[in-house]
């Protein structure tokens, strides 16, 4: 029963590239949360997705981030031009169809970005 | 801006000692309040709190939720080295938005 999957675990990226971090639900999950954790910092939410549904993307900045959940396949998120304040440990979170009892979401390892 | 505030930010203790930890919210759109623990990696999920004054336990971890007054307390007894983490509150989000209002979290280092 594997949990959550994120993918790549380290990132290092120069200015101005483009960064994609994946993550792949706990089997049976179809709701998805992004959180972003900079250093000394406690985590943010960045965005909640369905499957093809962005449902709450208010913690994402304006500019150069995006998300998507496709159909098949894992959740994306994107963020394109990085800059320094980019880096960050970027956790992705599964939670099944309705929050109950103790079916609460589920965090994966993490990304960790460093910008160059 | 919703927020969640906890602590102490730091606590130091030693082995056998008896902590509690602080969490407190605000109650806009409340749904239910969790505490994790993260040791440099993922956040581990602890309890899930949706009623007041019922206590939730697992080993030496417990937990209570107050509704009136809007906080929760998180307490680890009999310390050991391996507590040592940062113990995250987080407050979930009503309606069809379950998304999580974290506090910055309190360091707890065990000492043997």
């Amino acid at each position: 029963n594997a949990g959550v999957m994120q993918n790549p675990r380290h990132l290092v990226r120069r200015r101005g590239q483009e960064a994609r971090l994946r993550c792949s639900p706990m089997k049976g999950h179809s709701h998805v949360y992004w959180y972003r954790q900079l250093p000394e910092e406690g985590l943010k939410f960045m965005v909640y997705l369905q499957k093809e549904n962005i449902i709450d993307e208010s913690g994402m900045p304006k500019e150069r981030f995006s998300a998507e959940f496709p159909k098949e396949g894992p959740s994306i998120l994107r963020i394109q031009q990085v800059v320094r304040g980019d880096s960050a440990a970027y956790f992705c979170a599964s939670s099944p169809q309705s929050s109950r009892a103790q079916e609460t979401q589920y965090f994966g390892p993490g990304t960790r970005l460093l910008v160059l | 801006e919703d927020k969640v505030v906890q602590s102490p930010l730091s606590l130091v203790v030693h082995e056998g000692d008896t902590v509690t930890l602080n969490c407190s919210y605000e109650v806009t759109n409340f749904r239910s309040l969790l505490w994790y623990k993260q040791e440099k990696k993922a956040p581990t999920f602890l309890f899930m709190l949706t009623s007041s004054g019922i206590e939730k336990k697992s080993g030496r971890l417990s937990s209570i939720l107050d509704k009136k007054e809007l906080f929760s307390i998180l307490n680890i007894t009999a310390t050991q080295t391996g507590d040592s983490a940062v113990y995250l509150c987080a407050r979930e989000a009503g309606g069809s938005n379950y998304k999580l209002t974290f506090g910055k979290g309190t360091l707890l280092t065990v000492n043997p």
